[in-house]
């Protein structure tokens, strides 16, 4: 059974660029979550979707950050325009629908790393 | 208002012997505990977790121990194997976050053959 899988791996950007990260879940898995690490520090969560639907999106930084999930399967995550500060790695993560009491289900992918200069 | 926190960033053990990393936390509404291993260009895996209900989780060579009253949580592994080194996350998650977990900066652990 495939993973989490992300792409692209790797990006460097300029400022002011757009970047557009994709994340494919495991099939089945309702919930998708995005998570980010910048320089090193906490992994912190950006959003969730269940399904389709942004079930809780209290941890995107700013309106320069976009998450869709067309049709509850992939997920993008666009940033535009990117900022210095917008480099890290973002992760993204799925669980099975009615697996949400236990962080044990919970999958992550490799990570998408974000460079902008 | 970093509401879990990792104070070491890094550990150094012999190959054999015991591996502590700790973590504290600050929201007394988590009720639900998880380490997470992280090998280099690769995304975060579960390790072991423990409820909030208890005080000792056991898996193998991996224990976590949970001190609610000082809102404190170790990982004890034993013995260490050089396989073991990698970076290690705290995280936490409660009732009201749903499945949104908090996580810890990370412990990076070496061990040494």
């Amino acid at each position: 059974e495939a993973g989490v899988t992300q792409f692209p791996s790797h990006s460097v950007i300029e400022k002011g660029q757009t970047v557009t990260l994709r994340c494919d879940p495991i099939s089945g898995h309702d919930n998708l979550y995005w998570y980010r690490r910048v320089m090193g520090k906490e992994i912190k969560f950006l959003l969730h979707f269940v399904k389709e639907s942004k079930q809780d999106e209290s941890g995107m930084p700013n309106n320069r950050f976009l998450a869709e999930r067309t049709g509850g399967t992939y997920s993008t995550l666009k940033v535009q325009p990117a900022e210095l500060e917008d480099s890290g790695v973002y992760f993204c993560a799925s669980s099975q629908r009615y697996a949400q009491g236990s962080g044990n289900t919970i999958y992550f992918g490799e990570g998408s790393w974000l460079t902008v200069v | 208002d970093q509401q879990v926190k990792q104070n070491s960033p890094s550990l150094s053990v012999q190959e054999g012997r015991i591996s502590i990393l700790n973590c504290d936390y600050t929201n007394s509404m988590f009720d639900y505990f998880l380490w997470y291993k992280k090998y280099p260009a690769e995304g975060p895996t579960f390790l072991i977790s423990i409820s909030s209900i208890k005080d000792k989780n056991e898996d193998g060579r991996f224990t976590v121990f949970l001190n609610k009253s000082a809102k404190h949580l170790s990982l004890h592994i034993v013995p260490s194997q050089p396989g073991d080194s990698a970076v290690y996350f705290c995280a936490a998650k409660s009732e009201t976050s749903g499945s949104r977990l908090t996580f810890g900066e990370g412990t990076q652990l070496t061990v040494n053959p």
